[in-house]
């Protein structure tokens, strides 16, 4: 059983579109962060959420953590080319531990 | 450019061989983890060192072995290499502080044929 699933698995939109990608689980974490990896290189650092109900923006990114610390979502507004990529959530698992466990990623493609 | 630098970047071998992986971490970083991303599995933490020290292990086989040097930079030993050894490899550095942000490097891609 995955620690974290990731839905949806690929998404493919427009140039323009809206979209929301999602990172649930089972299990409370302290925080949560999400990575997006391009093509031929290593995931880089989005963001951290640490509080229930938090809200972070990054440009046309927004960043939301579940009330119970469950679950987290992160909408794209008016995509572009360029936020091709993989988008990961990862959570630090077991208190103290540094191990970051990740969940198998949403693909997304956006078509100009 | 994260700072994180492995080498090399593509790797071919056969089964049965040894390889070794390098990486140099950020400047200052003292923590270095190595991560395995294949298609089936997704990224997996296999190994986390702190100043030379081994700190956290993961889903690391009894083939593949580490190490963190004087000087911090890590290898990463690949040993009775099988077909589903293939996966990019990477590493990550950081600070070793609360919520804190890893560094990763462009990663190593081994196949074994």
């Amino acid at each position: 059983t995955q620690l974290l699933e990731q839905s949806p698995q690929f998404l493919s939109i427009q140039e323009g579109e809206n979209l929301t990608v999602y990172c649930n689980s089972s299990s409370v974490f302290s925080s949560l962060q999400w990575y997006r990896q391009e093509p031929g290189e290593g995931p880089v650092l989005l963001v951290t959420v640490v509080t229930g109900g938090e809200v972070k923006k990054l440009k046309r990114l927004t960043f939301q953590f579940g009330d119970a610390r469950k679950d987290s979502s992160l909408h794209i507004t008016a995509a572009q080319p360029g936020d091709t990529g993989l988008y990961l959530c990862a959570v630090y698992s077991g208190a103290g531990s540094y191990q970051l466990t990740f969940g198998k990623g949403t693909k997304l493609s956006v078509i100009p | 450019d994260s700072g994180v630098t492995q080498t090399p970047k593509h790797l071919i071998t056969a089964t049965g061989q040894r390889v070794t992986l390098r990486c140099s971490p950020r400047s200052g970083d003292l923590s270095v983890y190595w991560y395995q991303q294949s298609l089936d599995q997704g990224l997996q933490f296999l190994i986390q060192y702190y100043n030379g020290e081994e700190r956290a292990k993961g889903n690391i086989l009894e083939r593949f072995s580490a190490q963190q040097f004087p000087d911090l930079h890590s290898e990463l030993n690949l040993s009775s290499l099988e077909l589903g050894d293939s996966a990019l490899y990477f590493c990550a550095s950081s600070v070793v502080v609360l919520y804190n942000e890893q560094f990763f490097g462009p990663g190593t891609r081994l196949t074994v044929l």
